[in-house]
């Protein structure tokens, strides 16, 4: 099983709800991490899990949290976002291998419209 | 920002032609890697190139790496209408782990 599973594929909220996107992955990879994209931009690094363990936040506004409650799942919870939080989030998981960079896998991403 | 440049930002072309984008960045890095998004989906990793090698090639594709310019290319040789996607390179800093930054990526339409 080479894939990672996002849930779910778009979601439209408003400013005072709550909600959580997921991430799944069988690879037995110790990395995972979540990246946000704007229309027609690169994907921007927003957290990294090593080891279930927080090891980066890119200084994240706290509307955001993160759970890494395995080493196969990742949630994204979201509260009070605001209309420019719309965009495509990115889940990623990968080998830790010292200090080699590898190579993520990407799941199809969550498709967010704040209202 | 160690984000990397890519260029050109869009790329036209006839099937059967190469494309090849180009990419800078700007600290030191242990490997540079391309990635290839169809329709603002999920990514999917091309090709690997680390910073003592100098050219790699999987299949149609072809990178090459020159690390006193900062700089790396992507080819695809003979293209196919599937091959339209953006594609973007990515460099690591020397964390430990995986802090892969992406460049500004370069959108590719193949007409048949």
């Amino acid at each position: 099983d080479t894939e990672v599973t996002q849930t779910p594929k778009h979601l439209v909220m408003g400013m005072t709800n709550k909600k959580s996107l997921k991430c799944e992955q069988h690879m037995g990879h110790r990395a995972m991490y979540w990246y946000k994209q704007k229309a027609k931009k690169p994907p921007e690094l927003m957290f990294v899990y090593s080891y279930e363990k927080l090891s980066i936040n890119e200084s994240v506004p706290s509307r955001f949290s993160p759970e890494c409650p395995n080493s196969s799942l990742l949630n994204l919870h979201l509260h009070a976002l605001q209309p420019e939080d719309s965009a495509l989030y990115l889940c990623a998981s990968s080998q830790v291998r010292g200090s080699v960079n590898e190579k993520l896998f990407f799941g199809s991403g969550t498709q967010l419209s704040v209202l | 920002s160690q984000q990397g440049e890519e260029d050109p930002q869009a790329l036209s072309i006839q099937e059967g032609e190469n494309a090849t984008m180009n990419c800078s960045y700007k600290t030191s890095i242990n490997n540079l890697q391309w990635y290839r998004q169809n329709s603002g989906r999920g990514l999917v990793h091309l090709i690997l190139i680390r910073s003592n090698e100098r050219e790699k090639h999987s299949g149609r594709l072809r990178v090459t790496l020159d690390t006193s310019k900062k700089s790396s290319s992507l080819l695809i040789t003979a293209s196919r209408a599937a091959d339209t996607a953006s594609y973007f390179c990515a460099t690591g800093e020397n964390t430990g782990f995986q802090k892969l930054v992406f460049g500004t990526g370069t959108r590719l339409l193949v007409s048949p």
